[in-house]
């Protein structure tokens, strides 16, 4: 199935550091949004992002709508080891009412 | 408010067989879609329902099946099981069809023997 270009697509990092993420896409959206899934468990919803330009934080998660619309970024600040999962990016455009999904970063933090 | 639940958690069933689930949505939300995720695959999306009709599908046999209640709620089967279709299956729901946020359950793990 269709699916978006995100990177990386894995990431091992010391507690306490930046991480960056980022998805791109071929086709423009409206919608972004980004998730966060622990094994054996559902996504969780993080960030939702609806205008290009817009930033929006939750916490120490900061994303971005890329102004092209083709692209999203996910800050994560100050690591901890309860990062630890696997991050996905989805989108959608009005008329379709599906969401694309990235492949997934899988972030491991080292204490 | 109580969030997206899926019944049940886990499911072991050997090869032929058929199952199975269910997904009940947030309150208000008349969107229901459903994901395959394994390993290899990632998320591959099934098919969506709204108002009890099926809106879009995506590429997966026609063993797999879903329908929607008036009440929202949805389930999805999967006849003649094979070993493949082994995966964690969730449900995501949303309150109508466009653009709107759109929140996962904790899935059910179907193994198949």
């Amino acid at each position: 199935g269709q699916q978006l270009n995100q990177s990386p697509q894995s990431m091992f990092i010391q507690e306490g550091e930046d991480v960056s993420m980022n998805c791109t896409s071929s086709s423009i959206f409206n919608t972004w949004l980004w998730y966060k899934q622990e094994p054996g468990e559902g996504p969780v919803l993080l960030i939702a992002l609806y205008k290009a330009g817009e930033l929006t934080s939750n916490g120490r998660l900061t994303a971005q709508f890329g102004i092209t619309r083709k692209d999203s970024f996910l800050n994560i600040s100050a690591s901890i080891p309860s990062d630890v999962g696997i991050y996905f990016c989805a989108g959608t455009t009005s008329g379709t009412y599906k969401y694309i999904f990235g492949t997934g970063t899988r972030l491991k933090v080292l204490a | 408010k109580a969030g997206v639940t899926q019944t049940p958690r886990y499911l072991i069933k050997t090869r032929g067989q058929q199952v199975t689930l269910s997904c009940s949505p947030i309150s208000g939300h008349r969107s229901v879609s459903w994901y395959q995720q394994t390993p290899g695959q990632g998320l591959q999306f099934l098919f969506e329902y709204f108002s009890e009709t099926q809106r879009n599908k995506g590429n997966f046999p026609g063993r797999f099946s879903g329908r929607q209640f008036s009440n929202s709620r949805s389930e999805m089967n999967v006849s003649t099981l094979e070993l493949g279709d082994s995966a964690l299956y969730l449900c995501a729901t949303k309150r109508t069809g466009g653009t709107d946020t759109q929140y996962f359950g904790p899935g059910t793990r179907l193994t198949v023997l």
